[in-house]
């Protein structure tokens, strides 16, 4: 099994661009996530899928979208890119939500100027 | 929601010393307690968890204990190898389906 996976690893945007950053799993996973990382602040929830079709936000959505039209996928959208979303992005899939074991993708490293 | 604090942001040991992770945590309700390890390049990964019908928990040179009264609970490495150097992160329950993640340690283990 690949595990969590995510593309691309780099990706620097200009101001307004929009782009989408891919995640997928091959464990079967019914939830799945999204953080950011940035210095001094841990891993702060974007937003969360807890099954194919449902989606939910976390404590940061603000200039984020999502989908899940697959157990397998959850891409995250960012609409028009500014600065403030220079960070480390990390997809995180989870079998039982309720035991809270998550499993963490290698990250995305995005850079807005 | 839940509130986790983290303490200290850094931490250099030598190897062989001990070192010492606290978290606090606010919601008396929250009953599982996870540590992540986060290596260089890479996302984090599990690597011990305490529910909260244990005070510890050991695995092989890790241990965590949980202070339910004081609400925090620690992670402790013993002999410390050059392979600990990492983030280390603690997290608590955030309502069905979340986790509250403190800000991370970075531990350096000294030659």
């Amino acid at each position: 099994n690949a595990g969590v996976t995510q593309t691309p690893k780099f990706q620097v945007l200009k101001t307004g661009q929009s782009m989408t950053l891919q995640c997928a799993q091959d464990m079967n996973h019914e939830y799945m996530s999204w953080y950011r990382q940035d210095p001094g602040m841990g891993l702060r929830l974007i937003h969360y899928s807890v099954g194919a079709g449902i989606t939910d936000q976390g404590e940061v959505p603000n200039g984020y979208n999502v989908s899940r039209s697959t157990t397998e996928d959850f891409p995250l959208r960012l609409l028009s890119a500014a600065p403030s979303q220079t960070s480390v992005y990390f997809c995180a899939s989870s079998s039982d939500p309720e035991s809270y074991e998550q499993y963490f993708g290698p990250g995305t490293r995005l850079t807005v100027t | 929601g839940e509130n986790v604090e983290q303490h200290p942001s850094t931490l250099s040991v030598q190897e062989g010393d001990s070192a010492v992770i606290k978290c606090t945590y606010s919601d008396s309700a929250s009953n599982y307690f996870p540590w992540y390890k986060q290596e260089l390049g890479k996302g984090p990964q599990l690597i011990i968890d305490i529910r909260s019908n244990v005070g510890e928990k050991k695995d092989q040179r890790i241990a965590v204990t949980l202070n339910k009264t004081a609400k925090h609970f620690s992670l402790h490495i013993t002999e410390t190898q050059p392979e600990d150097s990492a983030v280390y992160f603690c997290a608590a329950p955030r309502g069905d389906y979340k986790l509250s993640f403190g800000a991370g340690t970075t531990v350096t283990v000294r030659a």
